[in-house]
């Protein structure tokens, strides 16, 4: 099972919206709404922020968002902020019964 | 509050085993599915293995299917992965996950701190 692609980095100015994609196959993001969306801190465990597509868990800010379009499915942040600074991964369940890791994505507040 | 605390990482020569834990509190830990997801040093997250609320069920990525074996103990509330034939690429860090059902576990909603395990000679 090949990692889901993500881009290596996207920055942008503090308060403006950023959107991360995550492309995989029909076998996986394009075949089942389960895809997740994870934050991690460097050198803390990572924390989910949206789960099945587009549901935010309780507490998590309502800047995230996500959404998903055929085999590709992205994460908005509104109105960047330093503490979002971070590694973002997207994950997908398979076909196969097996779960997928996106490639990370390191956001950057300029 | 959700706690999943993992122990039992360290260092291990390659061909080696190893059994790491993850002690759950702050919810009926029987009523949920459980996951284990690894992180090598300063690469991304990668999916280990996944497993039932009741442990019926279980599943393998194809890096560790037949090497490693998930298990839990629902009246310990404890998660196990009995790691074996280790080699170098399996030095990372380990975290165990919640579900957010019984048979779902892929849908996380909580993670532990991790532990490290390395192999190396």
């Amino acid at each position: 099972q090949s990692a889901l692609t993500q881009p290596a980095s996207v920055s942008g100015p503090p308060g403006q919206s950023i959107t991360i994609s995550c492309t995989g196959t029909s076998s996986d993001v394009g075949g089942y709404n389960y895809v997740s969306w994870y934050q991690q801190h460097p050198g803390k465990a990572p924390k989910v922020i949206i789960y099945d597509v587009s549901y935010r868990p309780l507490g998590v800010s309502n800047r995230f968002s996500g959404s998903k379009s055929g085999n590709t499915a992205s994460l908005t942040i509104s109105g960047l902020q330093a503490e979002d600074e971070a590694d973002y991964y997207c994950a997908s369940y398979t076909s196969s019964t097996t779960y997928v890791f996106g490639t990370g994505t390191k956001v950057t507040a300029l | 509050e959700v706690q999943l605390l993992e122990s039992g990482g360290g260092f291990v020569q390659p061909g080696g085993s190893l059994r790491l834990s993850c002690a759950a509190s702050g919810f009926t830990f029987s009523n949920y599915a459980m996951t284990w997801v690894r992180q090598a040093p300063g690469k991304g997250l990668e999916w280990v293995s996944g497993i039932s609320s009741s442990g019926s069920s279980t599943y393998y990525a194809d890096s560790v299917k037949g090497r490693f074996s998930i298990s839990r103990d629902n009246s310990r509330n404890i998660l196990y992965l009995q790691v074996s034939v280790l080699n170098t690429d399996d030095t990372a860090v380990y975290y165990c996950a919640k579900g957010l059902t019984g048979g779902y576990y892929y849908r996380i909603d909580s993670w532990g701190q991790g532990t490290l395990l390395t192999v190396s000679s």
